[in-house]
């Protein structure tokens, strides 16, 4: 079936350094999403994109909808500890079909050393 | 601006017996979706409910159903529960005619003894 593949699966970086991680998939997707999840909470939307090729930042947080449509990419610069969390990326189902039904790849977690 | 709301925090129930979950929508969404998500993975899509109709449905058996109300809140109920159902139950609400971006609930960790 339809999967997106997150890698790599966790990270324990120093605090300051910068992150990246990247989602791919086999199939074309028409928007990608980031979100964050801490401990026992639901996830939060960090940044949206709906163009390949599209850089757009939040913050710290910068995210790129890969060229051939089947990646993205999160970069996380200058980390602090409240970044430690679970990062997902999702994309609706069927690629480039405008459904509801979003999948998520298995997450990046996210260690930070002060 | 209220986000998605979700009740109850925390459940425990036994195998066999029945739950149901609720939700809220963010202020101004009228589609809500359900999603499952066991430890240490993404969440799985159970289900999505607009204009209080089931719209699409992921791989989950027929004991998971839903109903939506008329101010767009919605239930989600599981019968038979299973040990394999424990998991934390997500709630995420969107503008059907919107982007796809959906804002997610803090969820419902249900156990199951």
């Amino acid at each position: 079936g339809q999967q997106l593949n997150q890698s790599p699966q966790s990270m324990f970086i120093q605090e300051g350094e910068d992150v990246s991680m990247n989602c791919t998939s086999s199939s074309i997707f028409n928007t990608w999403l980031w979100y964050k999840q801490d401990p026992g909470e639901g996830p939060v939307l960090l940044i949206a994109l709906y163009k390949a090729g599209e850089l757009t930042s939040n913050g710290r947080l910068t995210a790129q909808f890969g060229i051939t449509r089947k990646d993205s990419f999160l970069n996380i610069s200058a980390s602090i500890p409240s970044d430690v969390g679970i990062y997902f990326c999702a994309g609706p189902w069927g690629g480039s079909s405008n459904t509801g039904k979003l999948i998520f790849g298995q997450g990046t977690t996210l260690q930070v050393k002060p | 601006d209220a986000g998605v709301t979700q009740s109850p925090t925390h459940l425990i129930k036994t195998r066999g017996q029945q739950v149901t979950l609720r939700c809220s929508p963010k202020s101004g969404h009228d589609t809500v979706s359900w999603y499952q998500q066991a430890l240490g993975q993404g969440p799985q899509f159970i289900f999505q409910y607009y204009e209080e109709e089931e719209r699409q449905r992921g791989n989950f058996p027929d004991r998971f159903s839903g109903h939506q109300f008329p101010n767009y809140s919605s239930e989600l109920n599981v019968n038979a529960l299973l040990l394999g159902d424990s998991a934390l139950y997500l709630c995420a609400s969107s503008l059907r005619d919107g982007n796809r971006e959906q804002f997610f609930g803090p969820g419902t960790r249900l156990t199951v003894l």
